[in-house]
């Protein structure tokens, strides 16, 4: 089945420690995303791809690192300068600019990373 | 800057009543607004999609407007169902036409 595919779903990390968390995509998507969120708030933007080997920062980048070697994956590195990493996360893809394309995503299920 | 406001506090309505969820935005004018649903745990998945030039829209029990005058966007589901409990979030482009940003969301709660 198409789709979009997080690992791990659960994730448990001491401080000072980095972590990746993998997305992978069989939708044939240009654009891809990563979001956070924290208990009873909405998504927020850390990182978008639109393409291959390009990415942007969005709103909450820092203390985060990604990648976008291959079109069907953008994994996400927590890195230990994020100061409180605790959250569900969620990457998501679309198919991209142009035409009639209106960017509606299609979600994965979503890492939780707990920082013990 | 530009701000996605939804009613943070749970709806509470009872079942085959009419809910409407409303997503005011300032600061910005989007071309076009989602709706997504989201149940806990889960990632949220799309529901409707309203252009700017449209007035309404419609899927089965959904209706969503659009109005640009007052730059709110009103959710409504018919005859609401318990299965409707959700929390639903509006998502209107924000910085750049890929880029899609989210309201907090409204938790809605269809009591039986």
């Amino acid at each position: 089945d198409g789709g979009i595919t997080q690992s791990p779903k659960y994730l448990f990390r001491k401080e000072g420690q980095n972590v990746t968390l993998s997305c992978e995509q069989n939708l044939n998507h240009d654009a891809m995303y990563w979001y956070r969120q924290d208990p009873g708030q909405g998504l927020r933007l850390i990182y978008y791809s639109q393409i291959v080997n390009d990415f942007q920062k969005g709103d909450i980048a820092e203390g985060y690192s990604v990648s976008r070697e291959k079109k069907e994956s953008f994994p996400l590195t927590v890195t230990s300068a994020q100061k409180n990493p605790t959250a569900f996360y969620l990457c998501a893809s679309s198919m991209g600019a142009g035409g009639l394309n209106t960017g509606e995503l299609f979600f994965g299920e979503g890492s939780r990373l707990t920082v013990l | 800057s530009q701000k996605i406001e939804q009613n943070s506090e749970a709806l509470n309505i009872q079942e085959g009543k009419t809910a409407t969820l409303t997503c005011n935005y300032t600061n910005y004018s989007p071309a076009y607004l989602q709706w997504y649903r989201q149940d806990p745990g889960r990632g949220p998945v799309f529901l409707l999609l309203i252009r700017e030039n449209e007035k309404e829209k419609r899927k089965e029990r959904l209706k969503v407007t659009f109005d640009t005058t007052l730059k709110q966007s009103l959710f409504h589901i018919t005859a609401s169902q318990p299965a409707d409990s959700a929390t639903y979030l509006c998502a209107p482009p924000s910085g750049g036409y890929q880029k899609v940003t989210f309201g907090t969301g409204t938790k809605l709660q269809v009591i039986p």
